[in-house]
């Protein structure tokens, strides 16, 4: 039982490409969130959905965009990638009060 | 805006010692204040959690130490061992008027010697 899977694991992608980071639970968890982490930075909340077909957006959501037509899959979609958002993108359900996380996508844009 | 402020970026223990990492929040509204345990590689996982009708909260060698008037909150590791080398961050919300939304603090690389 996966829980949480990311995918691509790892992705290099050049400046001004759309790139889609996948995100699956298991679950059925209703909340799902997508965070980066940056160093000196902790994690910052780039969007999340209350559930199937509900978005918000949270600290960071510029030049990033969610979509989630099923419960179980929350993917995101940089539009046209800029080296700032070089960072590891991690997926997270909420299941009672935690938050749970998948393992990370790494992706570098250059 | 950083809400949530944690100290020191990095630590270094010698095994068997005590680790302490500080936190700071601004948001009187906060009702829960986890900790999470980052291995590298890894994404965060809950250690340990605790709500603001309470001082202190001990689950094994961790224990959350609660002060509400100066809003701060702070992690024990006692009998620190090597296995506990891992990046910490706190974390704060409001349960239910955030759906446990976290604002993170900025990290905390601990390093236990042996």
């Amino acid at each position: 039982d996966a829980g949480i899977t990311q995918s691509p694991r790892y992705k290099i992608t050049e400046t001004g490409r759309q790139v889609t980071l996948m995100c699956h639970q298991t679950w059925s968890h209703s909340y799902m969130f997508w965070y980066r982490q940056d160093l000196g930075h902790g994690l910052r909340l780039i969007y999340y959905s209350a559930a199937a077909d509900i978005t918000d957006k949270g600290e960071v959501p510029d030049g990033y965009v969610v979509s989630r037509s099923k419960t179980e899959n929350f993917p995101l979609t940089l539009e046209s990638a800029t080296r700032s958002q070089t960072s590891v993108y991690f997926c997270a359900t909420r299941g009672g009060n935690t938050i749970y996380f998948g393992e990370g996508s790494w992706l570098t844009v250059v | 805006q950083q809400q949530v402020k944690q100290s020191p970026q990095s630590l270094i223990v010698q095994k068997g010692g005590i680790s302490i990492i500080n936190c700071a929040y601004e948001n009187t509204a906060f009702d829960y204040f986890p900790w999470y345990q980052q291995f590298p590689g890894k994404g965060p996982a809950l250690l340990i959690a605790i709500r603001p009708d309470v001082s202190e909260k001990k689950e094994g060698r961790f224990t959350i130490s609660f002060n509400k008037s100066a809003k701060q909150f702070s992690l024990h590791i006692m009998d620190s061992q090597p296995g506990d080398s891992a990046t910490y961050f706190c974390a704060a919300s409001n349960v239910e008027t955030s759906g446990s939304r976290l604002t993170f603090g900025e990290g905390t690389q601990l390093t236990v010697n042996p």
